[in-house]
């Protein structure tokens, strides 16, 4: 089945570091790849998106490409702020038998030090 | 535009005890999920509705879990007699149909902890 494989954390960094989090998919179909993150004490949040290979989602200064050759996702963002400390989810998304189907990764915890 | 709302917010129960989660989606869509999500892992899904019917249950504890999705719009969730490792957040999420590059929009959670 679908499945999503994150870079395990938790991940500390000082203000203005250069983030990555590794984000990998095993799918059988042509999924659409997401990145949602999760604030303390809120929902998910849709981050970006990519429904196609090749495909650039960004975002408040965050950015992934889908890559179709290496089945991976990761997340970066140039400059990363206190305000970015989160939980960061990879996910894919697919048709199964026309319904839409969403499968997490484990997630990654981000602290943002000033 | 409204977003999914999800009630009650916070609930505290006793194990063996029951609980309800109600969730309104996002108005037209069609697809409305139950993830359930343990504190520090991923949501997994626990049921999948396409207007009112099921699409996907797999993953729902049956004898303990049950859910239903009046006239295709809101829906409740049902744990009945509630078990210790029921303590999670429960989201409820909604999307269009038919294409898996939807958005995929999620409320802010019903947070269940059993004492």
């Amino acid at each position: 089945g679908d499945s999503v494989t994150q870079m395990e954390g938790p991940v500390t960094l000082s203000e203005e570091a250069f983030l990555t989090i590794n984000c990998t998919y095993t799918a059988t179909g042509y999924p659409s790849l997401f990145w949602y993150v999760q604030y303390p004490g809120e929902g998910l949040q849709l981050l970006l998106k990519a429904t196609k290979a090749d495909d650039k989602g960004s975002n408040k200064g965050f950015e992934a490409t889908y890559r179709k050759e290496t089945t991976s996702f990761h997340l970066e963002k140039g400059s990363v702020q206190v305000s970015d400390s989160a939980v960061y989810f990879c996910a894919l998304s697919d048709l199964i038998q026309g319904a839409q189907k969403l499968v997490f990764g484990q997630g990654t915890r981000l602290t943002i030090n000033p | 535009e409204a977003g999914v709302a999800q009630s009650p917010r916070y609930k505290i129960i006793e194990k063996r005890q029951s609980v309800a989660f109600w969730c309104n989606p996002i108005s037209g869509h069609a697809t409305l999920y139950w993830y359930q999500q343990i504190l520090g892992q991923g949501p997994k899904l626990l049921i999948q509705f396409q207007n009112n019917g099921v699409v996907d249950d797999s993953q729902l504890p049956k004898d303990r879990f049950s859910a239903e999705r009046l006239k295709g719009v809101d829906s409740t969730l049902k744990i009945q007699p509630a078990k210790l490792e029921d303590s999670a957040v429960y989201l409820c999420a909604s999307s269009l149909r038919g294409f898996s590059g939807n958005t995929i929009y999620f409320g802010e959670g019903s947070w269940l902890t059993v004492v």
